[in-house]
């Protein structure tokens, strides 16, 4: 099956500073990709839609210049947090959607982010 | 806009019974996909069963099975011969299959299943 690999998978870092995770399509081209943010026992809440080659697609609440979100290629998008807040301390999850000919389209999920901010 | 409801917050069924998860959906459009996603304490997403709107068959993967009732747009999940190993959150999820968007999901609340042996 198609696998949406996510990296870093924990990552601590210090007040004020940045961080990037990554998210790559090994076995399939993804023009889209999906970043979620899920607090502990809740729900995936969608962040954003990452789209290859232009801006990404921010829902209402999210703050653009503090997620920064670049797809540059089919299978790569990342995520960067800037000036980390202790806030901002999360799990952090991608999706991608393959198209199949014979089964339509499924999301696979990437194996998520933990990100502390101390 | 999709909205997805899953009314039960947790549940719990007892190993080799059957458990069945609820999931209803409000949308206007008429192709779509449903899934239900699996997540472990270990926070992987997993892919239990997929169901497409066009589709009358229910679908079914080994003990998942799902009762697709599109007039009433229902889509709830079967566990039969529950497992310890099934204990986890469960997710229904909608997605509409447009090129422009394709992928983008709405997601339920999750159902927290514990199996108890």
């Amino acid at each position: 099956g198609a696998v949406v690999s996510q990296h870093p998978s924990w990552v601590i870092c210090k007040s004020g500073t940045s961080v990037k995770i990554e998210c790559r399509s090994l076995d399939f081209q993804a023009t889209t990709m999906f970043w979620y943010r899920q607090f502990p026992k809740q729900s995936l809440m969608l962040m954003a839609t990452s789209n290859e080659g232009s801006k990404a697609t921010y829902e209402q609440g999210v703050e653009k210049d503090k997620f920064l979100i670049n797809h540059a290629s089919l299978t790569l998008s990342t995520l960067t947090v800037t000036s980390a807040h202790p806030e901002d301390s999360s799990f952090y999850i991608c999706s991608a959607s393959k198209q199949d000919s014979r089964s339509g389209n499924t999301i696979y999920f990437g194996e998520g982010s933990w990100l502390t901010v101390v | 806009a999709q909205t997805v409801t899953q009314s039960q917050p947790e549940m719990s069924v007892q190993e080799a019974e059957t458990v069945t998860l609820s999931c209803t959906y409000d949308t206007s459009e008429n192709n779509y996909y449903l899934f239900w996603y699996k997540q472990p304490p270990s926070r992987q997403m997993i892919l239990v069963i997929r169901q497409e709107a066009y589709k009358q068959q229910n679908a079914t993967e080994n003990r998942f099975s799902v009762n697709f009732q599109k007039a009433a747009k229902s889509f709830s999940l079967k566990i039969s011969d529950s497992q310890l190993g099934d204990t986890a959150m469960y997710f229904c999820a909608f997605m509409k299959p447009l090129f422009a968007n394709a992928g983008k999901s709405t997601f339920g609340d999750g159902t927290t299943l514990t199996v108890k042996p």
